[in-house]
């Protein structure tokens, strides 16, 4: 089945840059989603479809895929933004087509 | 505004089976799938699979096969899920979720939609 491999855990200080990388092979021509959970509550959508973002989310947020690893980059973070996150893609050549990363936790130093 | 509704905290034994229930409001129904995604203690997200609320067809992914049924009823716009032969292992929040494109087609091999709604997550803990 197909895998998605993130770091667990990225720490950055506040207003500095923050890059969770989301590695599989060629990852970069699936189209991968990003999601951002806080303790105790469900999921939240933060980018989709490579780059679009739902209404909320800030332009910080932004992300790139290409070859084998796509990757979130939050710019001047800030403590709401610790959590973890999460890549997910499809992938239809396995019999377990929705695929997470293990996921990442961004801690605001 | 969308909500999906998910029933409450459930405690089960080993070999039983539970129901979870996740209703839809604020859309119309027929028009998204409902996936269900499941995230044991300290550990990530799994997909489980899905169903089409329009036709009632159903994927699941291979792991759960045998052991996983989604179901819906249209009338009160409601998806369940169950889960039978119950073992430790299950214990976890059971969440279902939205896609975001209601003309996306999941059998088409190149289904891409993201999750944009969840439910608020269902614990279901497995111990004798």
């Amino acid at each position: 089945s197909y895998v998605l491999t993130q770091p667990p855990s990225v720490s950055v200080a506040p207003g500095q840059t923050a890059r969770i990388p989301c590695g599989g092979n060629k990852i970069g021509s699936k189209r991968v989603h990003w999601y951002k959970q806080k303790p105790g509550q469900a999921p939240v959508l933060v980018v989709n479809d490579d780059s679009d973002r739902p209404s909320g989310i800030p332009e910080r947020l932004s992300v790139s895929n290409s070859g084998n690893t796509a990757t979130l980059t939050i710019s001047g973070v800030e403590a709401g933004d610790e959590a973890d996150y999460y890549c997910q893609v499809w992938d239809f050549s396995s019999d377990h087509p929705g695929v997470f990363g293990g996921g990442t936790k961004l801690t605001v130093l | 505004q969308v909500q999906l509704v998910q029933s409450g905290a459930e405690v089960k034994k080993p070999g039983a089976s539970v129901k979870v229930s996740c209703k839809a409001a604020g859309y119309t129904f027929t028009n998204y799938y409902i996936h269900w995604v499941r995230q044991a203690p300290g550990q990530g997200l799994e997909w489980m699979g899905m169903i089409n609320t329009n036709d009632g067809i159903t994927s699941y992914a291979q792991k759960f096969q045998g052991r996983f049924t989604v179901t819906r009823d249209t009338s009160t716009t409601t998806v369940y899920m169950e889960m039978y032969s119950l073992k430790s292992e299950d214990t976890a929040v059971y969440y279902c979720a939205r896609p975001d494109s209601d003309s996306d087609d999941f059998w088409s091999g190149s289904y891409s939609a993201a999750f944009d709604y969840w439910g608020q997550g269902t614990l279901v803990t497995v111990s004798s």
